[in-house]
């Protein structure tokens, strides 16, 4: 089992749609990043969490620490917010690595 | 997210091969960490420097990798004698200093080096 689930894998939903993408997490975090990666393109880090909400623009994150779950909104979706979204875990280090854990992606088509 | 450069941002080698891919980080940044994304796969870490230290390479093959990130210059990640599997996109991620505060835990991301062997 991934440390780091998303759900779900694949997304394809009409413009103007409100668009949830869920991630679980098993181990103990210190941060919890949401990732946007175009076909063919760099990454570009959107939100980073260790508590609570954050809102920029159409885009929401939230964080539940005690349930070990966050989750990204998309409000009024648009064909341009088509991309992987990627969730990422920073574990607690502890001697280990000191990366970030990631899923493996949910894959969102907006169709105009 | 535009300071850290990779390069180069394409590259093709035959089986046998050496590939280097470097990574200059954010201006003021001095953790370089390294992941791989294989086809159809989710980012896996690789290995994490600081300047001219590997802090952690528990995520790098034992075999035919390596990475360094000298006093001057730009972060290398090398592979000898690469091979069809290691045909991936290699993303090189930078952070300031880790610090108690949350902005220590900032990481910015590079566009990426895909690699493809032939």
């Amino acid at each position: 089992k991934n440390e780091v689930e998303q759900s779900p894998q694949n997304l394809t939903a009409q413009e103007g749609e409100f668009i949830t993408i869920n991630c679980s997490y098993s181990v103990g975090i210190s941060a919890l990043h949401w990732l946007q990666q175009h076909p063919g393109g760099g990454i570009v880090s959107l939100f980073m969490l260790s508590s609570g909400k954050k809102k920029h623009g159409r885009l929401i994150a939230t964080i539940n620490i005690q349930e070990k779950h966050s989750s990204l909104h998309i409000t009024a979706s648009h064909p341009r917010d088509s991309a992987v979204y990627i969730c990422a875990v920073r574990p607690y280090s502890g001697g280990g690595a000191d990366g970030l854990t990631f899923g493996k992606g949910t894959h969102l088509i907006i169709q105009p | 997210n535009a300071g850290v450069m990779q390069n180069p941002r394409h590259l093709v080698r035959r089986r046998g091969q050496e590939a280097r891919l470097r990574c200059s980080p954010m201006k003021g940044h001095s953790h370089v960490y390294w992941y791989r994304q294989l086809p159809e796969e989710g980012l896996k870490f690789m290995v994490y420097l600081q300047k001219e230290n590997i802090i952690d390479e528990s995520g790098m093959p034992k075999e035919r990798f390596s990475a360094e990130f000298p006093k001057e210059g730009p972060s290398i990640l090398r592979i000898q004698q690469v091979v069809r599997g290691d045909s991936a996109a290699y993303f090189c991620a930078s952070s300031p200093v880790p610090g108690q505060g949350i902005d220590g835990n900032t990481i910015y991301f590079g566009e990426g080096s895909w690699l493809t062997v032939v």
